[in-house]
């Protein structure tokens, strides 16, 4: 069965204080693994889409990384205005077109 | 980016009513969109994939006559919670993915409270 999980569950950092959130996948055939950031009561807005193992994205203060088995998510020198959940999908072979596995996600804090 | 809009983003019902969500894509066409469901710490479940002019796709488990998907064109799908209960509280979201795109971009979503 395909799987999604991510870990820690919740993250709280000072303003400043780097870390990497994980997301580890088991599925049968990955098609690309997706970041997305979402606050509370929204919709989840797309961040990056990762394809292939040793692929890297950056934005601002985030970058994306991929292997064959997890994903990270590092964040640089973070601001409260980057507390949200941060969910990680996947988008597998034989899936429906567009279908997505998400995983729970990890909720940062990010206290100033 | 592509914008999908949702509508409304909370709606309060009484029990036995019935409640329609409408998702629209604003400057795409999207044949197919989807439909999810969300609990407090919990991931996205996909309910049912909304096919434009075809009957919607429902996930195991999922009542399709308790929930009514319509994809009538290719910028509106609605999804309707018919005979509502409180167990039904949830937050609703939908999403659509560009042709030839492999991300999805999803709406802002909907809180549903059943009273």
């Amino acid at each position: 069965e395909d799987q999604v999980t991510q870990s820690p569950e919740a993250l709280r950092l000072q303003e400043g204080e780097s870390s990497s959130l994980n997301c580890s996948y088991t599925v049968s055939g990955l098609r690309g693994l997706f970041w997305y950031r979402q606050d509370p009561g929204k919709g989840p807005e797309f961040l990056f889409t990762l394809y292939s193992a040793g692929e890297e994205k950056e934005k601002e203060r985030l970058k994306a990384t991929l292997t064959k088995k997890e994903s990270f998510l590092h964040i640089t020198a973070p601001k409260p205005e980057d507390s949200a959940t941060y969910l990680c999908a996947v988008h597998v072979d034989g899936g429906s077109q567009g279908n997505l596995i998400f995983g729970k996600g990890t909720k940062l804090s990010v206290k100033p | 980016g592509a914008v999908v809009s949702q509508h409304p983003s909370r709606v309060i019902c009484k029990s036995g009513t019935s409640v329609k969500i409408e998702c629209r894509s604003l400057d795409f066409q999207a044949t197919t969109m989807f439909w999810y469901r969300q609990f407090p710490k919990q991931s996205l479940m996909l309910m049912a994939t909304s096919n434009e002019g075809s009957k919607a796709t429902y996930e195991q488990g999922v009542e399709k006559d308790k929930f009514l998907i319509n994809h009538a064109s290719l910028t509106l799908s609605t999804l309707t919670v018919t005979s509502a209960h409180p167990e039904d509280s949830s937050f609703y979201i939908c999403s659509a993915r560009v042709q030839g795109q492999e991300k999805a971009f999803f709406g802002q979503g909907t809180r549903l409270t059943v009273v």
